[in-house]
């Protein structure tokens, strides 16, 4: 148990579908981070949010939409995917301040597009 | 950040140490050397960290070079559930804006053996 919740643990979606996968932290941290994982490739960063700031957007496209209402929570919005966007999705977050923090990371969510 | 290298993968019989080694010889002197891992489909975890001395934890120890150009990561007593893929990341939240960011390569997978 990292303090790092996602959910759901599993979700399968349609093309059409809209859904959101939801990441929930209560460590007091103000930094969190949405990154995906394919089969095969390294872990990708998606998202950082800073104080509720977005501060990096790493070329996603805009099927994904991030918002973050606080410093504890984190969601990733998800409309009409592509099967290529099947993959874990990872949630972390980390303290803001600080020369050597580490990243704390939830479990994922593993999403299948159909 | 820094880019390291690592070996894609390698054996550890159970019971006896695991010496996982990085190479980052582009690496700042603000920068801090971690370590993590991933366990098949989990989050992955953090393990240590370190700036220019060797560090010790409960998980592991992480030896640094002088030059600060390469570092090992030990096991002392690998056992079947440290079977995981093990990354080497440079980073420093004075680069990255004031948080922290991972950016994860291909990493090393080690297999425990029994």
């Amino acid at each position: 148990e990292t303090g790092v919740t996602q959910t759901p643990r599993h979700l399968v979606m349609g093309m059409t579908n809209k859904k959101s996968l939801k990441c929930e932290q209560h460590l007091g941290h103000n930094a969190m981070y949405w990154y995906k994982q394919s089969a095969k490739k390294p872990l990708e960063l998606m998202f950082v949010y800073n104080f509720k700031e977005q501060t990096e957007n790493n070329s996603v496209p805009s099927r994904f939409s991030p918002e973050c209402p606080n410093s504890s929570h984190l969601f990733l919005h998800l409309h009409t995917l592509q099967p290529e966007d099947s993959a874990l999705y990872l949630c972390a977050s980390s303290q803001d301040q600080g020369f050597d923090t580490e990243a704390f990371f939830g479990q994922g969510t593993r999403l299948t597009v159909v | 950040d820094a880019k390291t290298t690592q070996p894609p993968s390698m054996d550890c019989a159970e019971g006896r140490a695991a010496n996982l080694p990085c190479n980052h010889s582009t690496i700042s002197g603000n920068e801090y050397v971690y370590w993590y891992r991933q366990i098949h489909s989990q989050g992955p975890q953090y393990i240590i960290h370190g700036l220019k001395n060797n560090e010790t934890n409960e998980m592991a120890s992480l030896i640094i070079t002088e030059d600060r150009k390469s570092s090992t990561l030990i096991l002392p007593h690998a056992t079947l559930r440290d079977t995981a893929v093990y990354y080497c990341i440079v980073t420093s939240p004075l680069i990255s804006g004031g948080y922290q960011k991972v950016t994860f390569g291909t990493g090393t997978k080690l297999q425990v053996i029994p």
